[in-house]
Order: C-alpha cells, then structure tokens, then sequence
C-alpha cells in the first residue's frame, strides 16, 4: 500500500525556517517524481514544488522561489522541503504529493499534510 | 502561467442529480487537465487524468471531457459521498495551476 507521511509542522515566527519531511512507503520511491502542495486555510490548493526521479530538474512556484528548496533522500525514502524567510502568506498545509507517471504532472497519491503557522 | 478558471465556485444539487463542473484553461493545455475530489480535512484524491481517463477505483458515474481549452466534470448521479469540493489541475507546463474549486452541495 502507498503511503506518504508529513511531518516537521509547526508554528514559527516569520522570517524563521522549518524544514518538512515526507516518508514514502509501498512504492519504489526512486523511480517516482515528486511534489509539494499546500493548501491555507479555507482555501485552494498551490502547488509549490516538483523534483524529477533523478534529482533534477526541479521546480518552484513564483511565491516561494529563492526561499524553499526542495530535495529528496532515496535511501531513506524521503522528500524534503527547506523552508526560509517564512511569511504569514505560507501559513497552510503542506502536502507531500507523488507524481503520476504519464503524464508526470499529476498527483495519484498524498500524504495527510501538515500544518505549518506563521505568526507572532 | 496557465490560469484555470473553474465555475460554478458552488452548487446546490440532490441525490440522483447530474452535476457539471466546468475549467477553462487560459492557453491550450492539450488534454493535459485533471481533476480531484477533497473532503473536509482530508487530502484531495484523483479522479480524473488527461482529461478525460478514469483514475484507478474511481466509480464510472465521473466522467471527464474536453472541448478545446474547456474541460467539464460529469457527476453523472450524485450519491450521497460525492458531496465535497472539486478542483481542476493543468499537467501541461510548470507552473502547475489549480482551478478555484466547486463545492457541492446538499440542496
């Protein structure tokens, strides 16, 4: 069974960092692209980032660009998502999606999301 | 960027009823269009593919269509767990976009 498990959530200060974690399980995690969604609250969903199988390319929305990086550890079966110079805009749940093999831009399976909070 | 607008934002429908959900995509997208299903505090979940591919268990009552940049989702009798938020997504080109989404309704 696929299954992908967020964690690394909190409440931070803006201007602060956090780091997420995704642990896949039930799938060859290597041979998979990858994703970050978030979804503030009461609102839509954004996507945030795309890593291809190989580690490159890699993509960025325009509202987090320069400040999340994202990487993947296929030894440990894990997505990543630097996160810096956060704001009070990128307050939502954040999910941790895989890429759909054709065509490689949709999501087949997610994770349950965690919630990230920026405030004072 | 490729913007999706996806309309109605709401409606109100019945069990039994047909429901139709529309997308239009700002710049041809090919069928590169999907379509997921949210239920409150749960993560969306994929219904429909390349417009118009039924996504793996997914009951046969969805459909999906195109008609040039125009995409529709066909909930061809709402059942009483098809109640929940609809998005639209384009797979065509980075930045990936989301429509606004469509909640349904119990009228």
């Amino acid at each position: 069974e696929v299954q992908l498990v967020e964690s690394g959530g909190g409440l931070v200060q803006p201007g602060g960092s956090l780091r997420l974690s995704c642990a896949a399980s039930g799938f060859t995690f290597s041979s998979f692209e990858m994703n970050w969604v978030r979804q503030a609250p009461g609102k839509g969903l954004e996507w945030v980032s795309f890593i291809s199988s190989s580690g490159s390319p890699i993509y960025y929305a325009d509202s987090v660009k320069g400040r999340f990086t994202i990487s993947r550890d296929d030894a440990k079966n894990s997505l990543y998502l630097q996160m810096n110079s956060l704001r009070a805009e990128d307050t939502a749940v954040y999910y941790c999606a895989r890429a759909t093999v054709v065509p490689a831009a949709n999501f087949d399976y997610w994770g349950q999301g965690t919630l990230v909070t920026v405030s004072s | 960027d490729i913007q999706m607008t996806q309309s109605p934002s709401s409606v109100s429908a019945s069990v039994g009823d047909r429901v139709t959900i529309t997308c239009q995509a700002s710049q041809g997208i090919n069928n590169w269009l999907a379509w997921y299903q949210q239920k409150p505090g749960k993560a969306p979940k994929l219904l429909i593919y390349a417009a118009s591919s039924l996504q793996s268990g997914v009951p046969s009552r969805f459909s999906g269509s195109r008609s040039g940049t125009d995409f529709t989702l066909t909930i061809s009798s709402l059942q009483p767990e098809d109640f929940a938020t609809y998005y639209c997504q384009q797979a065509n080109s980075f930045p990936l976009t989301f429509g606004g989404g469509t909640k349904v309704e119990i009228k």
